[in-house]
């Protein structure tokens, strides 16, 4: 079975701390996400990396960055924590797309950060 | 600009009948349609999915529809159950590998 873990389930942090976020996932993916989940507007895509060492901004990028120095490890960096940036944050994992195919995304459990 | 919408913020239904969650998306390139359910404390997981050639694609319980010239899907769930209670997002995707979600319908099987 895949697996996707997150470091921490809860976090609280006060305005303007750097704030971490890690992701491991233990199926070689190459393809690796991060997601924020609002009332009323889903899940929005912040950042994806599809190799290590590479990055693509999603839909949401602003105020936020990411690293992957390795291949099963994916982290969400918030440089300068906001109380707007209080929300779920998910990660999720999958295999690199074949030709006409699609990838099945797989989601760790979240953490859940809130922002004083 | 939401490409991919699901004008239900609920549904509520009685257990042994059909549940049917509706999502509309405004990008015809989109090439595969997913749906993926959330409990509570836990990741979305992964439900169902059609390519964009098809109309049809049932798994157990589960069917999904999609009528491309009304850039419409919907997921058939019969008969309901008590467990199917959950969040069902309705996401999207073109070849840039990352999915496009809906803001989600919350399902409620009433036993």
């Amino acid at each position: 079975d895949v697996k996707v873990t997150q470091s921490s389930r809860y976090l609280v942090k006060r305005t303007g701390e750097k704030v971490f976020l890690e992701c491991v996932q233990d199926m070689d993916h190459e393809n690796m996400f991060w997601y924020r989940q609002d009332p009323g507007l889903g899940l929005r895509l912040i950042y994806f990396s599809y190799d290590v060492k590479m990055k693509e901004k999603g839909d949401i990028p602003e105020g936020y960055s990411v690293s992957r120095e390795k291949k099963e490890r994916f982290s969400l960096i918030l440089e300068s924590a906001s109380t707007n940036q209080t929300s779920m944050y998910l990660c999720a994992s999958s295999n690199r797309v074949g030709q006409g195919g699609y990838n099945e995304q797989f989601f760790g459990p979240g953490t859940r950060l809130t922002v004083l | 600009d939401q490409q991919v919408k699901q004008n239900s913020p609920s549904l509520s239904v009685q257990e042994g009948r059909i549940s049917i969650l509706n999502c509309d998306y405004t990008n015809s390139m989109f090439d595969y349609f997913l749906w993926y359910k959330k409990y509570p404390a836990e990741g979305p997981t992964f439900l169902i999915s059609i390519s964009s050639i098809k109309d049809k694609n049932e798994d157990g319980r589960f069917t999904v529809f999609l009528n491309k010239s009304a850039k419409h899907l919907s997921l058939h769930i019969v008969p309901s159950q008590p467990g199917d209670s959950a969040v069902y997002f309705c996401a999207a995707i073109t070849g840039r590998r990352a999915l496009t979600f809906g803001s989600g319908t919350r399902l409620q099987v009433q036993p």
